[in-house]
């Protein structure tokens, strides 16, 4: 059992708009920055969002962050074959004094 | 270029130990917070430790909190993780992973590929 809670699946047609949702609570979500790794098969996790909404350099801007309260959403616009990955948010927690992460979210692109 | 190559994964009974290592280069190896994740088999990801840069303060999930030890070697920038008393549940692909700073709080920005340990009899 994740301590941040994410849908153990999402999917969606090329071109289309999917979200994927992370909630915790107030002593990881809602006191500190949210993370999203996308990790395609067989590969190392790569940091998506940084500090709630903030993209690396090289990361496309279909790639989008959000948080509200105790949750948070990624966004990708414009769906892509080689978006077909496990999504995962994270956080650091203050009660925990460490980090959390979501169990995962599978991404079919059908 | 950033680069983080881990080593020490093994097969080791229930009740072993085993040291993992963490070779790291392309960065100011001391400045940055240093961690390791793991993930079990068809498991999602699961935090295990972090080191913070500069002095060094140590944080541990509560899963392998006295039995997992993990330090750094600043002239060898080399990150280590000291694992004893392992269980079955320890089992997992163990990556060490950059931090976006120096606090425990920044994000794992690059990652490893990972060292397989099986603890199993």
């Amino acid at each position: 059992q994740s301590v941040l809670t994410q849908p153990p699946s999402a999917s969606g047609t090329p071109g289309q708009r999917v979200t994927i949702s992370c909630s915790g609570s107030s002593s990881n979500i809602g006191d500190n920055y949210v993370y999203w790794y996308q990790q395609l098969p067989g590969t190392a996790p790569k940091l998506l969002i940084y500090r709630n909404n903030q993209r690396p350099s090289g990361v496309p801007d279909r790639f989008s962050g959000s948080k509200s309260g105790t949750s948070a959403s990624l966004a990708i616009s414009g769906l892509r074959s080689e978006d077909e990955a496990e999504y995962y948010c994270a956080a650091w927690d203050d009660s925990l004094s460490g980090w959390v992460f979501g169990g995962g979210t599978k991404l079919t692109v059908l | 270029e950033v680069q983080l190559v881990e080593s020490g994964g093994n097969l080791v009974q229930p009740g072993g130990s085993l040291r993992l290592s963490c070779a790291a280069s392309g960065f100011t190896f001391s400045s940055y917070a240093m961690g390791w994740v793991r993930q079990a088999p068809g498991k999602g990801l699961e935090w295990v430790s972090t080191i913070s840069g500069g002095a060094g303060s140590t944080y541990y999930a509560d899963s392998v909190k006295g039995r997992f030890t993990i330090s750094r070697d600043k002239s060898k920038n080399t990150l280590y993780l000291q694992m004893i008393s392992l269980r079955a549940e320890d089992t997992a692909v163990y990556s060490c992973a950059k931090q976006g700073g120096g606090g425990p709080y920044d994000a794992f920005d690059i990652w490893g590929q990972g060292t397989m340990v099986t603890v199993s009899s």
